[in-house]
C-alpha cells in the first residue's frame, strides 16, 4: 500500500516531441504528489507538485495530470529538448502530523534525441 | 538563497567502521529528512527530524542514526558499516510545519562507498 509505481523504466523522444512519465498508488491517505529531475551526479531537484483537490497543474513546459479516482498521476514533458535529458522520479506523501515522507516511484529514464 | 548542503562529497569506509554524514538546510528551513539511493533500490527514506527532535524513520536498522542540531544542521551516523551500505546519501530540508510543509528541497548528497 506503501509503493508508487512508475512506468516506463527508460523512454526515448525525439526533440521537440512530448515525453509522458505515469504513476500509480494505492494509498488514498497520500495527499502530495511531486516529481523531481535528476542530473547524473546530482540531488534531485523538485519540478513540480499538486494536491489532489486539482485534475492538472501546468509550469510551463512540465504538466501533471491527476486523477484520483484511478489514483493515478503523469507529467507530461511538452516540447522536450536534450537538456532534458535526466531521471525522473515521482513521489507521494501522506497528509499525518506523524510523518512528513516522501515515498517514491522507481524512475524513468529519459533521453531525449536531438 | 543557498541551497541544501552536504559534507563530504565522497567517503570511502571499510566495513564494520562507522560513517558521518553531514548536512545543512536551506536557511529558514527546519525540516531535515535523510535518504538513501542505492543502486537497483530507488530513493528510500531513512530518517526525519524537525525542531531537534526525529519525528520518524524509516524501515531501516538501529545502526542508522542521526541528530538535529539548534541551528537545525543536521548528521547522520551509520555504524558497523556493512558492504551493502554503499550508496548516496541525499539530505532534504522543508519549511516549518506551519508553511509548505511538503516541499522538500534535496542537497547534492554524499557517495558513501564500503569496502
Amino acid at each position: 500500500q506503501q509503493q508508487v509505481k512508475q512506468s516506463p523504466q527508460s523512454l526515448i523522444v525525439q526533440k521537440g516531441g512530448i515525453s509522458i512519465i505515469n504513476c500509480a498508488y494505492e494509498n488514498t491517505a497520500f495527499d502530495y504528489f511531486p516529481w523531481y529531475q535528476q542530473f547524473p551526479g546530482k540531488g534531485p531537484a523538485l519540478l513540480i507538485a499538486i494536491r489532489p483537490d486539482v485534475s492538472e497543474k501546468k509550469e510551463g513546459r512540465f504538466t501533471i495530470s491527476f486523477n484520483k479516482s484511478a489514483k493515478q498521476f503523469s507529467l507530461h514533458i511538452m516540447d522536450s529538448q536534450p537538456g532534458d535529458s535526466a531521471t525522473y522520479f515521482c513521489a507521494a506523501s501522506p497528509w499525518s502530523g506523524a510523518t512528513n515522507k516522501l515515498i517514491f516511484g522507481t524512475g524513468t529514464l529519459l533521453a531525449v534525441q536531438p | 538563497e543557498a541551497g541544501v548542503t552536504q559534507s563530504p562529497t565522497h567517503l570511502i569506509k571499510t566495513r564494520g567502521q562507522q560513517a558521518t554524514l553531514r548536512c545543512s538546510p536551506i536557511s529558514g528551513h527546519t525540516s531535515v529528512y535523510w535518504y538513501q539511493q542505492a543502486l537497483g533500490l530507488g530513493l528510500q527514506f531513512l530518517l526525519w527530524y524537525d525542531e531537534g527532535e526525529e519525528r520518524n524513520r524509516g524501515n531501516f536498522p538501529p545502526r542508522f542514526s542521526g541528530r538535529q542540531f539548534p541551528n537545525y544542521s543536521s548528521e547522520l551516523n551509520v555504524n558497523a558499516l556493512e558492504l551493502e551500505d554503499s550508496a548516496l546519501y541525499l539530505c532534504a530540508s522543508s519549511p516549518d510545519l506551519r508553511g509548505a510543509r511538503y516541499e522538500q528541497y534535496f542537497g547534492p548528497g554524499t557517495r558513501l562507498t564500503v569496502t
